[in-house]
């Protein structure tokens, strides 16, 4: 159990779709994380939360629209995606400035067709 | 821009073997984090090193931490099939930027 979850677990989306991940984490944490992460590829950084304030967005396309309503829950929207961006994205929670530790849900699986 | 590499990419050995995965910047950190994943599922937190020269273990898993704070180690001794995993590293450095490095995957087979 590592505090942090996320839904769906799998998701077949068309290219046309609109969809939302969610993630939520139960640690008290005050940081909030998307990573992309693709077959053979290191994690890649997408959006960072802290305190509810998006404070990096690594260049992610405008397809996916991140929303952190609480510093428990995080929410990727996702519009008119392209197959390119099947992958497994991952959310993460930590205490900013405390070792940076972070804790990571189970991850969605995404497929575009 | 900080280089992190991981090595091996891949591992494979025999359950009882013993085995050493690398992790190198070309920076030195502030701290750095081990993690390991199993497929389908979100890295795991193994251990944060932070001071120069460090040694921690968790039972069969001994990580140690370069003087200069720019190299990590991770051994396993006697692996066991459940040690199979993603072996990932990430650093911080002073600003608080991180960095995940590629990950080294280790097959254990019975």
């Amino acid at each position: 159990e590592t505090g942090v979850t996320q839904t769906p677990r799998h998701l077949v989306m068309g290219m046309t779709n609109k969809k939302s991940l969610k993630c939520e984490q139960h640690l008290g944490h005050n940081a909030m994380y998307w990573y992309k992460q693709s077959a053979k590829k290191p994690l890649e950084l997408m959006f960072v939360y802290s305190l509810e304030e998006r404070v990096e967005n690594n260049s992610v396309p405008s397809r996916f629209s991140p929303e952190c309503p609480n510093s428990s829950h995080l929410f990727l929207h996702l519009h008119t995606l392209q197959p390119e961006d099947s992958a497994l994205y991952l959310c993460a929670s930590s205490q900013r400035g405390a070792g940076y530790e972070q804790y990571f849900g189970p991850g969605t699986r995404l497929t575009v067709t | 821009t900080q280089l992190l590499e991981q090595s091996p990419q891949f591992l494979s050995i025999q359950e009882g073997e013993n085995l050493t995965v690398y992790c190198n910047s070309s920076s030195v950190f502030s701290s750095l984090q081990w993690y390991r994943q199993e497929p389908g599922e979100g890295p795991v937190l193994l251990v944060t090193v932070v001071t120069g020269g460090e040694v921690k273990k968790l039972k069969r898993l001994t990580f140690q931490f370069g003087d200069a704070r720019k190299d990590s180690s991770l051994h396993i001794t006697a692996a066991q099939p459940g040690d199979t995993g993603l072996y990932l590293c990430v650093t911080t450095d002073s600003w608080g930027k991180f960095q995940f490095g590629a990950g080294t995957q280790v097959v254990v087979t019975p």
